[in-house]
Formats: structure tokens, sequence, C-alpha cells
């Protein structure tokens, strides 16, 4: 079945460092999103990613699509405190299934 | 606008007891419904999917079950609760089919002691 890996895993990282997470898929996908979620929240959409080689920005957020719609990374860049949480991408195949990474917990010290 | 409640927020079961949670979704119709669960390693894990009333699929074999008696109406149940099953359950809705975005209820946090 398809699988999404997410990496890294944990992320700690001082406030005003950039920060990037990486998400790889096993095989192409008709789509990626991303997710992210608060501490003791729940996940909230961000974005959703469609072309190939796609970039989409959200103010200090980057996300890209890979060329060949099998990978995806988002960037935040100069990281503040109210960017900590757990970034989830999200592939979805050829069915209507949306198959989750594992997510990067992104911790900012200030 | 669509929204989804889902309840109750928390609480603590002991093992062997039975488990009922609930959630709703407003503002649309014919929606794919989802209960997940999220564990100490933060992954979502989807337990179940329904595309319709009386219409459920299991994505891992477990101790839970899942019922749509109604279309925006979806609910996890078991009838014996194990330790293993603490975590974290959400709810979920999409579009019908075409469905691109999730979205989450507030989730339930399931301690079984």
């Amino acid at each position: 079945g398809q699988q999404v890996m997410q990496i890294p895993q944990y992320q700690h990282v001082q406030e005003g460092e950039d920060f990037t997470t990486y998400c790889n898929s096993s095989t192409t996908l008709s789509n990626i999103q991303w997710y992210k979620q608060r501490p003791g929240g729940h996940p909230v959409f961000l974005i959703q990613l469609v072309k190939s080689g796609e970039v989409k920005k959200q103010k200090r957020l980057t996300f890209q699509f890979g060329e060949a719609k099998k990978n995806s990374s988002l960037h935040i860049t100069a990281t503040q405190t109210t960017d900590v949480g757990t970034y989830f991408c999200a592939g979805r195949g050829s069915n209507y299934k949306l198959t989750f990474g594992k997510g990067t917990l992104l911790t900012v010290n200030p | 606008s669509q929204t989804i409640h889902q309840w109750p927020a928390t609480l603590v079961q002991p093992v062997g007891s039975p488990l009922s949670l609930e959630c709703t979704v407003e503002g649309t119709s014919n929606p794919n419904l989802y209960w997940y669960r999220q564990a100490a390693g933060r992954g979502l894990q989807l337990l179940f999917y329904s595309v319709g009333i009386g219409q459920i699929s299991s994505e891992v074999p477990q101790n839970l079950s899942a019922s749509r008696p109604q279309d925006r109406q979806f609910i996890l149940s078991s009838k014996k609760l194990l330790l293993s099953d603490s975590g974290f359950y959400l709810c979920a809705w999409s579009v019908e089919r075409t469905g691109n975005t999730i979205y989450f209820g507030e989730g339930s946090w399931l301690t079984v002691v």
C-alpha cells in the first residue's frame, strides 16, 4: 500500500532559525496536503499542492511539490514561537484515501 | 459553514468497560467520515472511514467498531476497553469522493486505567 515517510521526526531550533520538513511517498500522488497540529490541539489544514513542481507561499511558510509528484517539503523562514507544533504531510493517491506521514515535531527556543 | 462536533472531550475508563465516542457534522451532506487515533508516537492512524450511511471500512484489526446511523453522525465504540486503547481519537470529515481537505474535530482524550 501507499506509504508516506516524513523526516525529521523532531526538530528543535532557536527562534529566528529556519526549519524544513520533508515528505516522501512510495507512489505518485494526485495531491499532497500539509497540516499543523498545535500542542494539545487537533490537526488543521494548511495547504494543498496539486501540480508537478508547484510552489506555494504563506507568509514565512514555503511549500513545494516535487516534479515527480512523490515528494514535498515545508520550509519555515525565521521561526517564531508561534510555529511550535507538529507538521504533517498527507498524500492522496489514486483513490480518495489520504495517507499521513508521522509528522515532524517542531520546538522553538525563544 | 461546516462544523464538526466531537464528544466527550476527555474520559477516563476502566479496563473492560464499554466506550462510545460520538461525532456529528453540520453544514454539509453525504460527507466522508473518518476516525483516527493518535497515540504517543504522534502519528495519525486511520481506524475507520465511511462513505455513506451504514457503510464502514476498517483499516486495522482492533478492539473497536464504528457505526454511521445517520448521514452526518459517526460513532466509535468498544464493548470492552483494553489499556492499549488509550489515546487521542479524532473524528474527521471530507467532501464526498472528491474529498481533498480533511477537517478534524477537536478530539477526545481517552485514558484506560
